[in-house]
């Protein structure tokens, strides 16, 4: 079957510019993380959603970074004010549930934002 | 706080050669265990994972042991092939109900294998 799929794979934006990045997780899932991959930070949690509880945000790194998943499926990761430190590949990955520590994440291919 | 800690790379070895590479972790709770890779221009896959001590996680050659009183969870595998050359990610998670089921990952080891 299908697996996790993100939008755009690239995203090149000026800085103070707002973007959004879609994650389309694998069908049944109820459980969907976003990621960061940067040089200086390694992989970093951003936030976790489950069925329908308040998602889990402790990952955001600040106010700029928001998230929502519509109707348990399609997420979209908005970051406003786009600075140069937020360049990095942005993943997104999703499970069964989440609430097992011995669910297997699958992962997206990414999408590469570059600020500049 | 819950951290994992890899060997840093790079690792490059010959075609046929043994590998390991350690990783170690700290966990305030009851982890379970993941090694992750990225190929080339690939996203993260799951390439093994052990759940609970002394578990030893398999695929494609790889192997892991969970071993709980060294809080490690090295990787080996007997003979690696110019195929392997990728990233490597230990990662773990933690069990419990205030647990959202976050990946904490190592930084990753890049392995280059030459023929």
């Amino acid at each position: 079957g299908a697996g996790v799929s993100q939008s755009p794979s690239n995203k090149v934006t000026e800085k103070g510019k707002d973007v959004e990045l879609r994650c389309d997780p694998i069908s049944g899932h109820t459980a969907l993380y976003w990621y960061r991959q940067s040089l200086g930070q390694g992989l970093e949690f951003l936030i976790y959603f489950q069925g329908n509880s308040a998602p889990d945000k402790s990952g955001l790194p600040s106010d700029r970074f928001s998230a929502e998943r519509t109707g348990g499926s399609v997420s979209t990761l908005t970051i406003q004010r786009t600075q140069q430190e937020d360049s990095a590949v942005y993943l997104c990955a999703s499970s069964s549930r989440g609430d097992r520590g011995t669910d297997t994440q699958y992962f997206g291919p990414g999408t590469r934002l570059t600020v500049l | 706080g819950d951290s994992v800690t890899q060997m840093e790379g790079p690792v490059t070895l010959s075609e046929e050669a043994f590998l390991t590479i350690n990783c170690t972790y700290t966990a305030t709770g009851y982890p379970s265990l993941f090694w992750y890779v990225q190929y080339p221009g690939e996203g993260l896959q799951l390439l093994l994972k052990a759940t609970k001590a002394d578990d030893k996680g398999s695929n494609k050659g790889f192997e892991a042991t969970y071993r709980k009183e060294t809080t490690s969870f090295h990787l080996e595998k007997g003979s690696v092939q110019v195929s392997d050359s990728a990233v490597y990610f230990c990662a773990l998670r933690v069990h419990g109900s205030s647990n959202t089921g976050k990946l904490i990952f190592g930084q990753g080891t890049t392995l280059q294998v030459k023929p």
